[in-house]
């Protein structure tokens, strides 16, 4: 069975930093591009980011670049975005997704909010 | 960047009525399309990539169609379980990729 599982989120002050990783199981997680997606509370799906299968591009939405990486560890099956700088309108569900144009599978999400 | 608007906001339907949703895109996208399906609490699922072809599992009921800026999602005979925000999704003009602001699938 493919399974996405998110971690890392929780609460952070303005301007802190989170490191959200994401564990993939039942597919052969070298073979895929990779995205995060966000849902701010109430609201729609925004793209943030995305890697091919070998770290070798990325991708960013403008609103978040220059502030946070995604990277990828594929001897761990794990993805990971660092989130730096945060602001108050980063906080939001943070998705991980399998491939990286349409998402064909997604984890659960974990929840970051950005508050003082 | 490609802004993508879905309409209505919110669609009210009878169980085994027909529900079409509709999808523009602010300038041609091929039929690089896809839709997802989110119920309260869940991640997204997808339905529908290439504008109109079914991802694995995906009830019959779910059609998609639509090339250039103009797509709709029809739900043929609604069900209970149909009752979703859905979005629509284009891939063909990114970074970034962008997503509708979804609508409200309602069961009457």
């Amino acid at each position: 069975e493919v399974q996405l599982v998110e971690s890392g989120g929780g609460l952070v002050q303005p301007g802190g930093s989170l490191r959200l990783s994401c564990v993939a199981s039942g597919f052969t997680f070298s073979s895929h591009w990779m995205s995060w997606v966000r849902q701010a509370p109430g609201k729609g799906l925004e793209w943030v980011a995305n890697i091919k299968h070998d770290g070798s591009e990325k991708f960013y939405v403008d609103s978040v670049k220059g502030r946070f990486t995604i990277s990828r560890d594929n001897t761990k099956n794990s993805l990971y975005l660092q989130m730096n700088s945060l602001r108050a309108e980063d906080t939001a569900v943070y998705y991980c997704a399998r491939n990286g144009r349409t998402g064909d599978c997604w984890g659960q999400g974990t929840l970051v909010t950005v508050s003082s | 960047e490609i802004v993508m608007t879905q309409s209505p906001a919110t669609l009210s339907v009878s169980p085994g009525e027909r529900a079409t949703l509709s999808c523009r895109a602010s300038q041609s996208i091929s039929s690089d399309l896809a839709w997802y399906q989110q119920k309260p609490g869940q991640a997204p699922r997808l339905l529908i990539t290439g504008a109109s072809s079914r991802a694995t599992g995906v009830p019959a009921r779910f059609s998609g169609s639509g090339s250039g800026t103009e797509f709709s999602l029809t739900i043929s005979s609604l069900q209970s379980e149909d009752s979703a925000v859905y979005y629509c999704q284009q891939y063909n003009n990114w970074p970034p990729l962008t997503f509708g602001g979804g609508t409200k699938v309602e069961i009457k």
